[in-house]
């Protein structure tokens, strides 16, 4: 079982659909991460949190907007996506952000499909 | 551009024999390497890891080369078996740059044949 708690497991959603991803994790780790993996691509980057501030934004479309409520939990609210956002999307932690020994932990991912 | 590349989509192995999944990058600011293993419908999950300063790694079954001067690293599992069938990513990281953006590569699927 992995330690990072992702819901829900799959979603679809029509265009003009408001719904929220949840990422939750107890391993007191105080950097969490969004990725984004299109089919036979590797992750990619979308937003980092630091002790619950967002300290990275790789120019994600304000469609998707992050919140992290506390050290545990991450959310990625979404709204208005396009079907080319269809993606699994995968949330991250570890204990900070920026050191070796500190690898990433990934949940299962939400397979999203927007239609 | 990508930095982080993995020129082999796929690999297939027989039980017992070692398996080589090859990986190369082209930015030579990156100080951490690791590997990650993916199953169908799992995340990610870490596997090993390497330091710029080292040239191995070992942990078990598994050991990560680095060649600096070639920006090359290699992950051997020795003995495959069949559980270790799998998508492998190769992930990069300069913890010394603004970012500390990890940039993993396209990934290989290792089949490992009983």
């Amino acid at each position: 079982d992995t330690e990072v708690t992702q819901t829900p497991k799959h979603l679809v959603m029509g265009m003009t659909n408001k719904k929220s991803l949840k990422c939750e994790q107890h391993m007191g780790h105080r950097a969490m991460y969004w990725y984004k993996q299109k089919a036979k691509k590797p992750p990619e980057l979308m937003f980092v949190y630091s002790y619950e501030k967002l300290s990275i934004n790789e120019s994600v479309p304000s469609r998707f907007s992050p919140e992290c409520p506390n050290s545990s939990l991450l959310n990625l609210h979404l709204h208005a996506l396009q079907p080319e956002d269809s993606a699994l999307y995968l949330c991250a932690s570890s204990q900070d952000q920026g050191t070796n020994n500190s690898p990433l932990h990934f949940g299962n991912g939400t397979r999203l499909t927007v239609t | 551009d990508q930095q982080v590349k993995q020129n082999s989509p796929s690999l297939s192995v027989q039980e017992g024999r070692i398996s080589i999944l090859n990986c190369d990058y082209t930015n030579s600011m990156f100080d951490y390497f690791l590997w990650y293993k993916k199953y169908p419908a799992e995340g990610p999950t870490f596997l090993i890891s390497i330091s710029s300063i080292k040239d191995k790694n070992e942990d078990g079954r598994f050991t990560v080369f680095l060649n600096k001067s070639a920006k090359h690293l290699s992950l051997h599992i020795v003995p495959s078996q069949p559980g270790d069938s799998a998508v492998y990513f190769c992930a990069a990281v300069n913890y010394g740059g603004a970012t500390n953006k990890l940039i993993f590569g396209t990934g290989t699927l290792l089949a490992v044949q009983p």
